[in-house]
């Protein structure tokens, strides 16, 4: 099962660096990984997903990579910026067509990008 | 277009009180869920609707939560009686999608409880 607890691991970079968040997921009959955003008071924002049948995916200044052997998941982030930090979360959907939405998440990662 | 609206942003209860959140989806969302966010933790789901017929409710604590979605639209969740541990932010998200695009939910900015 997942480690859970207030203590969220954490990242803090500079403007303009890369940055790159890790997962560890546990099912690996999962069809979808998503990677979402919760700034502080709002809901998780959705940012990229990827399937399980590939092993990277590439978004507007974000890059997902899937190590399937491994269990990993990362999000990369180009040219971070201070509007980037916020508490970033992996997320598996399992296995099944009826499992869409249905998003089991990680504990997150919480990001600070410095001016 | 507008966003998931929940209300109310914030309840203080003591335990064994009762407590109702209230959630309005994006219009023409037929997909609606219930999530909860203990503090330091991710989303866990609760309930999921599809209209307004349950789809997934296998992680409800049915002896104190229960859900509705009348006519398929708004929803309400309810917690009777609440515990101390019932204490984090229900979030509300809703999907137009079907299939692999379901996994896109847009949450509102969920309703933070605290029981005493």
């Amino acid at each position: 099962g997942e480690s859970v607890g207030l203590h969220l691991p954490t990242l803090s970079v500079q403007e303009g660096d890369n940055s790159i968040i890790n997962c560890a997921y546990s099912n690996s009959a999962s069809d979808y990984f998503i990677w979402y955003k919760q700034e502080s008071g709002k809901g998780p924002q959705f940012i990229i997903d990827i399937r399980s049948n590939m092993d990277k995916r590439q978004g507007q200044r974000v890059t997902v990579l899937l190590n399937k052997t491994v269990k990993h998941l990362s999000l990369q982030i180009a040219a971070t910026q201070p509007g980037d930090s916020a508490v970033y979360f992996c997320a598996e959907n399992g296995a099944g067509g009826t499992s869409y939405g249905k998003l089991t998440f990680g504990q997150g990662t919480i990001l600070t990008v410095h001016p | 277009e507008a966003g998931v609206a929940q209300s109310p942003r914030y309840k203080i209860i003591e335990k064994r009180q009762s407590v109702a959140f209230w959630c309005n989806p994006i219009s023409g969302h037929a997909t609606l869920y219930w999530y909860q966010q203990i503090l330091g933790q991710g989303p866990k789901l609760l309930i999921q609707f599809q209209n307004n017929g349950v789809v997934d409710d296998s992680q409800l604590p049915k002896d104190r939560f229960s859900a509705e979605r009348l006519k398929g639209v708004d929803s309400t969740l309810k917690i009777q009686p609440a515990k101390l541990e019932d204490s984090a932010v229900y979030l509300c998200a809703s999907s137009k999608r079907q299939g692999p695009g379901a996994n896109v939910l847009t949450f509102g900015a969920g309703s933070r409880l605290t029981v005493l």
